[in-house]
């Protein structure tokens, strides 16, 4: 079975551009994360649906920052407009209710706003 | 406010030593606490996990010793290899559920040969 996929792996892009993080968790779960990872701020979770629809988005870090997921299958997180703070790690992780509560992660998307 | 403090922030073993990370948290509604664990470039994955009923858990040459009364909980690996140096990630959820969860600030464990 297939784990979470990210894409993209890398990202560069430049300040004031829009960016746009894709993420297809593993088939069967209904609950998606979408964590940031930084040296200073450690993991943070940014936002997490169950069955397609956002329970939580008290971690996202202001408006620039919005996370979709039209189906169960895709979901995006996207920064528009980006700023050099916001160069960190997203992962996006996946779980199934009921279960253990692991979390899968994704190998996630370096992003590099300059 | 951290609800969970990890520590120390790195660490250095020889190999076939023991390693030691000590979490410790602040709320007690917290009901289950695993272990991830991220190699470079990869996304952390689970290590081990307990619930606060249980004092110790094993799992191979990894130990998590809980401690209810004192708040804490701690990952021991014995017999520590070069291919165990990785980051380690403790967090704590309510009620199973990753999305009441906290993640601790990491340790980075060095294995010397």
């Amino acid at each position: 079975d297939a784990g979470v996929i990210q894409s993209p792996r890398h990202e560069v892009t430049e300040m004031g551009q829009e960016v746009t993080l894709r993420c297809k968790p593993i088939s069967g779960h209904d609950y998606l994360f979408w964590y940031r990872q930084t040296m200073m701020r450690g993991l943070e979770l940014l936002i997490y649906f169950n069955n397609n629809v956002p329970i939580d988005d008290s971690g996202m870090p202001e408006d620039r920052f919005s996370a979709k997921m039209p189906n169960a299958s895709f979901s995006t997180l996207k920064i528009q407009p980006s700023e050099p703070r916001d160069s960190a790690v997203y992962f996006c992780a996946s779980t199934l209710r009921g279960s253990t509560g692991e979390l899968f992660f994704g190998e996630g998307s370096r992003l590099t706003v300059l | 406010q951290q609800q969970v403090k990890q520590s120390p922030q790195s660490l250095i073993v020889q190999k076939g030593g023991i390693s030691i990370i000590n979490c410790a948290y602040e709320n007690t509604a917290f009901d289950y606490f695993p272990w991830y664990q991220q190699f470079p470039g990869k996304g952390p994955a689970l290590l081990i996990a307990i619930r606060p009923d249980v004092s110790e858990k094993k799992e191979g040459r990894f130990t998590i010793s809980f401690n209810k009364s004192a708040k804490q909980f701690s990952l021991h690996i014995m017999d520590s290899q070069p291919g165990d140096s990785a980051t380690y990630f403790c967090a704590a959820y309510f009620n199973t559920n990753a999305g009441k969860s906290t993640f601790g600030d990491g340790t980075t464990l060095t294995v010397k040969p």
